[in-house]
């Protein structure tokens, strides 16, 4: 079965920048679209943005367009968050997603979460 | 305030049926098909229903979607303890060009 591992918790300071890993295995990483997914306290689940394994094509949503870089390194099947200017809103659980089994929106497996603490 | 429209909590005994709606408008489930998850306390949400009322393999029967207009609707029936959860819609928004989700309904199995 297909699995995404993402990195361990981080806890940043307001102003800094985080980067976040999802490394996936047993599936081959070129044949999909990787996602973002935030999800903070008391709030929906937020898409971020996805990025193509194949190619490094990005689209970022525009809420988080000027702040977020999404990267890939295919010889380590792994893509990568960064998320910069960060303030306490930006406090939550962070989720790698694939898509593309079922539709480009439809998210059929997820890793396990990273939580993010900001703080000043 | 999410785009998409959840009740906050539903609470059903064991056996019964719950129904669990998602509105929305027609930039979004309108013009789109809507995806539901599942999420136990603590972990990562897991797709449950894609094309508004497909079920991936695995998927119970008894877990159900179907979209009219801009609403969707998932069922549950002959619930179970274990199906203590939150449950999120989602689709695309054409007018936000992102994928949305609603903030989800926490299910109580009485």
């Amino acid at each position: 079965q297909m699995q995404l591992v993402q990195s361990g918790a981080e806890v940043k300071k307001t102003g800094s920048s985080v980067k976040l890993s999802c490394k996936a295995s047993r599936f081959t990483f070129t044949q999909r679209r990787l996602h973002w997914v935030r999800q903070a306290p008391g709030h929906a689940l937020e898409w971020m943005g996805w990025i193509t394994t194949v190619t490094g094509d990005t689209n970022y949503s525009q809420t988080f367009q000027d702040r977020v870089s999404i990267t890939r390194d295919r010889s380590m099947s792994t893509a990568y968050l960064e998320l910069s200017s960060l303030r306490s809103e930006d406090t939550g659980m962070y989720y790698c997603a694939r898509s593309g089994s079922y539709g480009d929106y439809v998210f059929d497996s997820w890793g396990q979460g990273t939580p993010v603490t900001v703080s000043s | 305030q999410s785009v998409l429209t959840q009740p906050p909590s539903l609470s059903a005994a064991p056996g019964q049926k719950v129904s669990i709606s998602c509105s929305g408008s027609n930039s979004n489930i309108g013009k789109n098909s809507v995806s539901w998850y599942q999420q136990f306390s603590g972990t990562a949400p897991t797709l449950l229903i894609y094309d508004s009322h497909r079920r991936p393999s695995g998927i119970p029967d008894r877990f159900s979607g179907s979209k009219s207009g801009t609403s969707a609707t998932l069922d549950i029936t002959g619930l179970q303890t274990g199906d203590e959860a939150d449950y999120f819609c989602g689709t695309w928004d054409d007018g936000l060009s992102a994928a949305v989700f609603g903030r989800g309904t926490k299910l109580t199995v009485l």
